[in-house]
Order: structure tokens, then sequence, then C-alpha cells
């Protein structure tokens, strides 16, 4: 079975960092390409970042490029995103998301989801 | 930058059929996903690749593509079909940006 757990999550003031981990299980996390999309409690999907099978192709959206960091280590099955210079508009539940089919490129839509982990930014 | 859009609601009777439409100027050349998140929980995949359904799927959920507009069917909606629903497809830059609707609020009652 498919498992993905995020965890990280947590208050953070203006500018702080954050960086939030998923452990992944019941696949080959080594061959699929994995993406975090974020969704502010009551509000729609907004898709975050993405990262190839061996870490070396990296996309990111325009709100976050420069301040977060996708990255994962696969002897441990576990994706991070490492989040820089935070804001009031980063606050959002963060899903951990499974590329639909194994090295498909990041473009064959999403599967798996997390339960997510939610980031508050406040002072 | 690339954006889907989608009708904020729909609302349909018990057994009638619900539709729920996705606009995007890149969709001729990139397929539409669709996912369904019932309130407090992950969303979940029903349509890939504009019509196909997962396994597990109900067949009442039905996706279709033409032009720049992909259409989610649920065909005799049930109360327990009651979501928000979300298409999702990928820019055409290059690096496959993913992109999200607006999300669409299906009632059924």
């Amino acid at each position: 079975e498919v498992q993905l757990v995020e965890s990280g999550g947590n208050l953070v003031q203006p500018g702080g960092s954050l960086r939030l981990s998923c452990a992944a299980s019941g696949f080959t996390f080594s061959s699929y390409w994995m993406h975090w999309v974020r969704q502010v409690p009551g509000k729609g999907m907004v898709w975050v970042s993405r990262i190839n099978g061996d870490g070396s192709s990296i996309t990111y959206a325009d709100s976050v490029r420069g301040r977060f960091t996708i990255s994962r280590d696969n002897a441990k099955n576990t994706l991070y995103l490492q989040m820089n210079s935070l804001s009031a508009e980063d606050t959002a539940v963060y899903y951990c998301v499974r590329d639909r089919e194994a090295y498909c490129g990041g473009d064959c839509g999403l599967d798996y989801w997390g339960q997510g982990t939610l980031v508050t930014v406040s002072s | 930058s690339y954006e889907l859009t989608q009708p904020p609601s729909v609302s349909v009777s018990p057994g009638q059929t619900a539709r729920i439409t996705c606009s995007g100027d890149e969709l001729p050349k990139k397929y539409a996903y669709w996912y369904q998140q019932k309130s407090g929980q992950a969303p979940v995949l029903v349509i890939y690749e504009d019509k196909k359904r997962p396994s597990g799927i109900p067949e009442r959920f039905s996706g279709s593509s033409s032009g720049t507009m992909a259409t989610l069917t649920i065909s005799g909606a049930q109360v327990d079909d009651e979501a928000d629903f979300y298409c999702y497809s990928t820019d055409t830059t290059g690096n496959h940006r993913g992109v999200f609707g607006g999300g669409t609020k299906l009632t059924v009652l």
C-alpha cells in the first residue's frame, strides 16, 4: 500500500525557515517524480514544486522560486521541502504527492497524496 | 502565467447528471486530470488523461475534453459525491509546471 506521511509543519514567524519531510513507503520511491502542493485552508490547491527520481531535475512555481528548495533522499525514501523567508502568504497545508507513473517525466498527473502538514506563518 | 478556470459551484439533485468544466488555453495540447476532495480529506484522483478512470472509481464518473475545455461528468450523482473538485494540468513552457483550477464545489441535495 502506498503511503505518504508528511511532517514538520509548525507555527513560524515571518522571515523564518522550516523544513518539511515526507516519508514514502509501499512503492519504489526512486522511480517516481514527487511533488509538493499546498492549500490555504478553505481555498484552492496550488502546485509548488517537483523533483525527478534522482534529484537532478527540479521545477518550482514562480511564487516560491528562490525561497524554497525541494530535495530527496532515496536511501531514506524521504522527500523534503526547505522553506526560507516565509511570509503570511505561505500559510497553508502542504501535501506530498506522487507522480502517477514511474519514469514519466513529471508530467503524468498526480495520484497518491499524503494527509498534509500545516504551516502557519504568523507573529 | 497559465490558468485553468472552473465554475465556483455546481448544484444538482440526487440522481441527476452533474457537469463540471475546466477551461485552459493549453488543454488542446495537455491532458486534464480531475481530483475529488471531501471535507477534511486529501484529494483523490478520479479521472486521468482527460477520460480514463482509475481502478476503484465508480463508473458514474467520466471525463471528456474538446478544444480548450475539459469536462468532468457525474452521471446519477449521489449525496456522497458532494465535494470540491479540482482540475489539474501542466503548462507548455517545457518545465511542465503544474496548474490547478480554482475548484468547484459540488452540492447534491
